[in-house]
């Protein structure tokens, strides 16, 4: 098992649409992230969960809403997204919150295309 | 909010070069962190630098925090068709806050 899994890899939905993404660390780490990577840009961070307890919300849309049921599982929900949402969104954890010796394990990425 | 100026934005270099990139802040950070994105692959760290002026290796890598804590370069020796990516660099103020990324050099080798 790779340290952090993430499926979809690759998900294509409509506006209406609902989705989820996936991300599992088997790293035993307590801390996970979700990040957006778009063309061009800085990695956006997005949300953070310490123990599975958001500790970071970046003011991002409600559209998005992140769920923590432990500290090897997090999920983003995905509903009624726009086209500028389409990005690759990345999972990450690390052992203690906030990076606190700033080392992030990613996953591979789910590319998420919204039509 | 806190930016990082990476560059070159992109580059072409024969097989064999030497590569150099750096990134700079108009703020002090005391970690610095360079990552390397494979096509269709999530970031993998390639090297941390903890103290100012620091010099670290990691094979062909080299990567140096910056003495002023507000810059850090890295050089790949002798490249290879393998090092073709995107190369991220990080930076984090203190524990406890977030990173923060720069926009990534892409690299890319000619055989």
């Amino acid at each position: 098992e790779t340290g952090v899994t993430q499926t979809p890899r690759h998900l294509v939905m409509g506006m209406t649409n609902k989705k989820s993404l996936k991300c599992e660390q088997h790293l035993g780490h307590n801390a996970m992230y979700w990040y957006k990577q778009s063309a061009k840009k800085p990695l956006e961070l997005m949300f953070v969960y310490s123990l599975e307890e958001r500790v970071e919300n970046n003011s991002v849309p409600s559209r998005f809403s992140p769920e923590c049921p432990n500290s090897s599982h997090l999920f983003l929900h995905l509903h009624t997204l726009q086209p500028e949402d389409s990005a690759l969104y990345l999972c990450a954890s690390s052992q203690g919150a906030l990076a606190e010796i700033g080392e992030l394990f990613f996953g591979e990425g789910s590319r998420l295309t919204v039509l | 909010g806190q930016q990082l100026n990476q560059s070159p934005q992109s580059m072409f270099i024969q097989e064999g070069e030497d590569v150099s990139m750096n990134c700079t802040s108009s703020s002090i950070f005391n970690t610095w962190l360079w990552y390397k994105q494979d096509p269709g692959e999530g970031p993998v760290l390639l090297i941390a630098l903890y103290k100012a002026g620091e010099l670290t290796s990691n094979g062909r890598l080299t990567a140096q925090f910056g003495i002023t804590r507000k810059d850090s370069f890295l050089n790949i020796s002798a490249s290879i068709p393998s090092d073709v990516g995107i190369y991220f660099c990080a930076g984090q103020l203190r524990g406890n806050t977030p990173l923060v990324f720069g926009k990534g050099t892409r690299l890319s080798v000619i055989a």
